[in-house]
């Protein structure tokens, strides 16, 4: 199995702030990482694929990078919707595994 | 317009085999561009992928739930289902069903549906 480990599991931050979450593989996965947000009641939302690929309709504050092991997504400028638990995934192999979560709060 | 539906019981006792279903709308499941997924979310806990399936029957499994569920198509009924054998309190979740795209390149769930909660309980 490739392990996703995801930091900060979560933070605290305010309106206006830049946030960036880390995923790192446990084994070099080239830039098979998508990233996925989560709201209480409300089906997830794909925001990145391909490490990088920012998903039609999701707001260019949201960015990703890395390649091989390391990840990050970030958010240049929190909004009040954004607020949320982010999840990284990787597709590399046929076993898909998740990040363990990061939970964005006020 | 892409929509994912998830159906099945409201309480599922241990031992048990949890069954759900999984409506598509808005596109074939026989579209060869796209596998399907079930991913499920227990309280309090991440995300867990639980296997694909494509239009053609190919499937593919997370080895941590030991070979206890089964993806199927019925592409008549535009519809894919989960079925999760000795179910015990730990498969308590919210079950997700989700369209895979991306063939070719890097596979990612793009679609989801809006999540179907499964307790198991005697």
């Amino acid at each position: 199995d490739i392990q996703m480990t995801q930091s900060p599991s979560s933070l605290s931050a305010s309106i206006g702030d830049r946030v960036t979450i880390s995923c790192r593989a446990s084994h070099s996965i080239s830039n098979y990482v998508n990233w996925y947000q989560l709201k209480p009641g409300r089906a997830p939302k794909l925001l990145i694929s391909g490490a990088s690929s920012l998903e039609s309709g999701v707001p260019s504050r949201f960015s990703g990078s890395g390649s091989g092991t390391d990840f990050a997504l970030t958010i240049s400028s929190l909004h009040p919707e954004d607020f949320a638990t982010y999840y990284c995934q990787q597709s590399y192999s046929t076993q898909w595994t998740f990040g363990q979560g990061t939970k964005v709060e006020i | 317009q892409l929509q994912l539906q998830e159906s099945g019981p409201g309480l599922v006792k241990p031992s048990e085999t949890l069954s759900l279903t999984c409506s598509v709308s808005g596109v074939s499941i026989s579209n060869s561009d796209y596998y399907w997924a079930w991913i499920r979310q227990p309280p309090g806990k991440g995300l867990e992928w639980i296997g694909t399936i494509y239009y053609s029957g190919e499937t593919f499994y997370s080895p941590s739930l030991k070979s206890r569920p089964t993806l199927s198509v019925d592409t008549s009924r535009n519809q894919f289902s989960l079925n999760l054998t000795s179910v015990t309190a730990a498969d308590t979740a919210v079950y997700y069903c989700a369209r895979i795209r991306g063939l070719g390149g890097t596979l990612h769930l793009d679609s989801w549906g809006q999540g179907i909660r499964v307790p198991v309980s005697s």
